[in-house]
């Protein structure tokens, strides 16, 4: 069976700590994800990578960055937590080209007080 | 810049109606388009991928159907169970960026 894990489930910080978020797949997957999702705006792109060490920029990177040191993890940063930052995260993997099934990990929950 | 749209936003049915859900998009450059399921609080599942060559793909109730030079699918459940309650999303593939775009879903609720 196909995995994604992310590291946690529900997570509560505080403003302006640096916080990780971690994923990692057991499927030997290129691209990797990284979305937050909120009511009344969906899945929004944050970062996505297509090899190690490589990354692109999705539609709302400001106030993350992310690190892919090894082909199976991909973290996402909160260089300094904001409560705008509360939200769902979801972390994806899929391979490249036409065949390219995406599958998603369970979610963190990451509320910032 | 590729978007996505599901429509409707919502939809409320009886237990063993057949429905369709609808998703357009706006570039036809694209790899493929998936369709998934949403439970609340929980992750994505997969429940169906188009390749851009292919018009549909079924798996059990579900069939998903793809006409990508107008940039439109649809996902059709048949016999509508109250297990089907859910949101449903759909996204697309850019074949130019790799990113993988999604609509905003569509909540469905099937009633016993």
């Amino acid at each position: 069976d196909v995995k994604v894990t992310q590291s946690s489930r529900y997570l509560v910080k505080r403003t302006g700590e640096k916080v990780f978020l971690e994923c990692v797949q057991d499927m030997d997957h290129e691209n990797m994800f990284w979305y937050r999702q909120d009511p009344g705006l969906g899945l929004r792109l944050i970062y996505f990578s297509y090899d190690v060490k490589m990354k692109e920029k999705g539609d709302i990177p400001e106030g993350y960055s992310v690190s892919r040191e090894k082909k199976e993890r991909f973290s996402l940063i909160l260089e300094s937590a904001s409560t705008n930052q509360t939200s769902m995260y979801l972390c994806a993997s899929s391979t490249t080209g036409d065949l390219t099934e995406a599958f998603f990990g369970q979610g963190t929950r990451l509320t910032v007080v | 810049k590729q978007e996505v749209t599901q429509i409707p936003a919502a939809l409320s049915v009886p237990e063993g109606e057949n429905l369709v859900l609808n998703c357009s998009f706006t570039d036809s450059a694209i790899y493929n388009l998936q369709w998934f399921r949403q439970d609340p609080g929980k992750g994505l599942t997969s429940l169906l991928l188009i390749q851009s060559s292919q018009r549909e793909q079924t798996s059990g109730r579900l069939n998903a159907s793809l006409d990508k030079s107008s940039g439109r699918s649809t996902l059709y459940i048949a016999a509508s169970q109250p297990g089907d309650s859910a949101t449903y999303l759909c996204a697309v593939r850019s074949s130019n960026t790799g990113k993988l775009i999604f609509g905003q879903g569509t909540t469905l609720q099937v009633k016993p």
